[in-house]
């Protein structure tokens, strides 16, 4: 089955800076690449993903980048503010189905 | 406007108990899914649905079963509670696609301890 490695499992970054989360999968089949963001006592909540026919999405402040090659994919968070602490996950599918893999989860804060 | 519901937020159970955790959802989704969230370790999935009456294992179904008896509902069920157990558990449902994943929507969670 699919396996999927996620870093850093803290990151913490003034606000203003930017943000950079890591994964890898193993699945070369996978080609669906979502993120969820998880605030404090709250659902996992889907804020981007992409396909492995693209290799970069962006939603204003946020961006998904993806190498198909490698087997990596990155979120990217520019001009952070406060509100954007959270703990978020990625996720992938693996080859063939709809259930998803999830990393360990990166709780990032950004501190004023 | 609430899409997946789990019937509880907070339950307290006993050793050997045998638990049962509900969700419900509204988006005549065909997929439905049961993981557990643990610190440090992420989510981890305990069984998944693609269809009434169609079950099948995550990647740790130990101590668990499942029953979909109508497409909108979804129950976990805990033979025999034990400490272990004690965990976050997240619902969630998703369209079925033939073309791979697809995202999911989450249930609120039901955090459960067992003493």
């Amino acid at each position: 089955g699919e396996n999927v490695e996620q870093h850093p499992s803290t990151l913490s970054v003034q606000e203003g800076d930017s943000a950079v989360i890591k994964c890898t999968y193993s699945d070369s089949a996978s080609n669906y690449f979502p993120w969820y963001k998880q605030e404090l006592g709250k659902r996992p909540q889907l804020i981007i993903d992409i396909r492995s026919n693209v290799g970069e999405k962006k939603d204003q402040r946020i961006a998904v980048t993806l190498n198909k090659t490698a087997k990596h994919f990155s979120l990217h968070i520019t001009e952070t503010q406060p509100e954007d602490s959270a703990v978020y996950f990625c996720a992938a599918p693996g080859g063939g189905g709809n259930k998803l893999t999830f990393g360990t989860g990166t709780q990032l804060k950004v501190e004023l | 406007d609430v899409k997946v519901t789990q019937s509880s937020r907070y339950l307290v159970k006993r050793t050997g108990e045998k638990v049962f955790l509900e969700c419900v959802q509204d988006m005549d989704h065909e997929n439905m899914f049961w993981y557990r969230q643990d610190p440090g370790l992420g989510l981890r999935l305990i069984y998944f649905s693609y269809d009434v009456k169609m079950k099948e294992k995550g990647d740790i179904p130990e101590g668990y079963s499942v029953s979909r008896e109508k497409k909108e509902r979804f129950s976990l069920i805990l033979e025999s509670a034990s400490t272990n157990q004690t965990s976050m558990y997240l619902c969630a449902s998703s369209l079925w696609s033939g073309t791979g994943g697809v995202g999911y929507t989450f249930g609120s969670g039901t955090r459960l301890t067992v003493v």
